[in-house]
C-alpha cells in the first residue's frame, strides 16, 4: 500500500510569487488536511478537504487556497508569498470513518 | 477550544534510561489524543493514539502512554531509551468523531547520549 506522497520535496520562491504544492493521499483515504510547520514549532492546521469540499479552515488568510480532486489527491496554493510563509508544508490523509491522520514527508518551502 | 502543552522543549537521557515526555491537553469535548514522532527532514509518523478505549495505550518502538482524565494528561514513556529514539515528538489533540483538525503542541526534542 502506497503511503502519502508530496511534491516537490523542496522549493525556493521569491516574495510575491505564487506556489502550488501537491499531495497524493493514501489509497482509500477521502479526507486530506494541510498543515504548516514553521522552524522549531508544531504543525498548524491550514484546512481540510473531504470529498472535494473544504471541510474546515484554520487561521490562515485567503491567499492560502486548496483543491481536492476526484481521486482524492490535493493541491495547496499560496499567492503573494511572504517571507513568513517559509516552512515545511505537511499533507495528511485520513480514511473514511477513520480517526487517524497519516502524514506525508512534506514540502520545504523557502521564500527569499 | 482545544490546546496542547508539552512541558520541556528539550529532554536529554542516557541510553537505557527511562524516557518521559509530558503532554497536557485542554478540550471542551471528549478528546482523541495522539503522539507523533518526526525525524530530521521527515514528516510525522504516528507512535500511538487514544480514542476512548483503554486508557493505557501501547504504540510502536516500545512506547506507551496513559490517558489520565483527572490530570488532563497523556504522557509518553519508554522504559529504555535507544540512540535511534533521538527525534522530535509531538502530542496532538482532536475532537472525537473523526474529520477533525489536529491541534499540536510545540514539540519536545529528545536527545539520547551514550
Amino acid at each position: 500500500e502506497t503511503g502519502v506522497t508530496q511534491s516537490p520535496t523542496h522549493l525556493i520562491k521569491t516574495r510575491g510569487q505564487q506556489v502550488t504544492l501537491r499531495c497524493s493521499s493514501q489509497s482509500g483515504h477521502n479526507t486530506v488536511s494541510w498543515y504548516q510547520q514553521a522552524l522549531g514549532q508544531g504543525p498548524q492546521f491550514i484546512f481540510q478537504y473531504y470529498r472535494e469540499e473544504e471541510n474546515g479552515r484554520g487561521n490562515f488568510p485567503p491567499r492560502f487556497s486548496g483543491l481536492q480532486f476526484p481521486n482524492y489527491s490535493s493541491e495547496l496554493n499560496v499567492n503573494a508569498l511572504e517571507l513568513d510563509d517559509s516552512a515545511l508544508y505537511l499533507c495528511a490523509s485520513q480514511p473514511s470513518g477513520g480517526d487517524t491522520q497519516y502524514f506525508g514527508p512534506g514540502t520545504r518551502l523557502t521564500v527569499l | 477550544a482545544q490546546s496542547v502543552t508539552q512541558l520541556g522543549s528539550h529532554v536529554s537521557v542516557s541510553e537505557g534510561a527511562l524516557v518521559l515526555l509530558r503532554c497536557n491537553y485542554s478540550s471542551s469535548v471528549p478528546p482523541y489524543l495522539f503522539w507523533y514522532v518526526q525525524y530530521p527532514n521527515q514528516g510525522l509518523q504516528l507512535l500511538l493514539k487514544y480514542t476512548s478505549a483503554a486508557t493505557l495505550v501501547k504504540g510502536i518502538n516500545g512506547f506507551e502512554a496513559e490517558f489520565k482524565k483527572s490530570e488532563t494528561s497523556f504522557h509518553l514513556t519508554k522504559p529504555s531509551a535507544h540512540m535511534s529514539d533521538a527525534a522530535e515528538y509531538f502530542c496532538a489533540v482532536s475532537g472525537s468523531g473523526g474529520y477533525n483538525k489536529l491541534i499540536f503542541g510545540a514539540g519536545t526534542r529528545l536527545a539520547v547520549h551514550p
